[in-house]
């Protein structure tokens, strides 16, 4: 069955530390990748997606994140984070043979002002 | 646009009780689901539906019941709730459900079942 691992469940940052948020999946066909956001109070949202083309996806926000195939990751990155950037982060994986999505358990972040 | 809408956004029931947590979108999108949510784990599938009088069943659909009778509306039905139902719920919608669409989620439900 299809999995997807997030690393860390909690990360805290002070303002314009770099992030990286680590995302694994396991499944050994094509895949459609997606980080979605929830900001505090708010609806989950797209922040980026990959499902063909160049591994270096950019999204909102300053965000952006790379498809690596051959240690079947999708690592979230920002250079420089803010406080807005607080929120929890969700990496979700479908095969494209099937249009179910598979998350992670999501990673919260809190930037220190 | 409102987006995807959902009601109530908490609710707390007995054990037993049964209710129905309603989904609506104004987006004409094909694809809807349900999914929930729970400390330290992912959002997993309830049900889903690809257009009005088709639904399927997703990862975790003992104890809930869904109905598509038109393309806005997508509520769940809880027959007879447990305190392993308690959770936050979502309701998410798609233009369609091919794996590259983004779907739009709501607001979430949060149940409590005593």
């Amino acid at each position: 069955a299809q999995s997807v691992s997030q690393h860390n469940h909690h990360v805290i940052l002070s303002e314009a530390a770099s992030l990286e948020l680590g995302c694994n999946y396991s499944y050994g066909g094509t895949v459609n990748l997606f980080w979605y956001v929830q900001y505090p109070g708010q609806h989950l949202q797209l922040l980026l997606k990959y499902f063909s083309g160049d591994p270096l996806v950019k999204g909102i926000k300053g965000f952006e994140a790379e498809f690596i195939k051959s240690k079947f990751s999708f690592n979230l990155r920002k250079p420089s984070v803010q406080w807005s950037d607080t929120a929890e982060y969700f990496c979700a994986v479908n095969a494209k043979s099937n249009y179910q999505l598979i998350w992670g358990a999501g990673t919260k972040l809190i930037i220190k002002p | 646009n409102a987006g995807v809408t959902q009601t109530p956004k908490f609710q707390v029931l007995k054990t037993g009780q049964s209710m129905t947590l309603q989904c609506a979108q104004d987006m004409n999108h094909e694809y809807m689901s349900w999914y929930r949510q729970d400390p330290g784990m992912g959002l997993r599938l309830i049900h889903y539906s690809v257009g009005a009088g088709i639904t399927d069943q997703g990862e975790v659909p003992n104890g809930y019941n869904v109905s598509r009778s038109t393309t806005e509306d997508f509520p769940l039905r809880l027959l007879s709730a447990a305190p392993s139902q308690t959770s936050v719920y979502f309701c998410a919608s798609s233009y369609s459900r091919f794996g590259t669409d983004t779907q739009y989620f709501g607001p979430g439900t949060r149940l409590t079942v005593l």
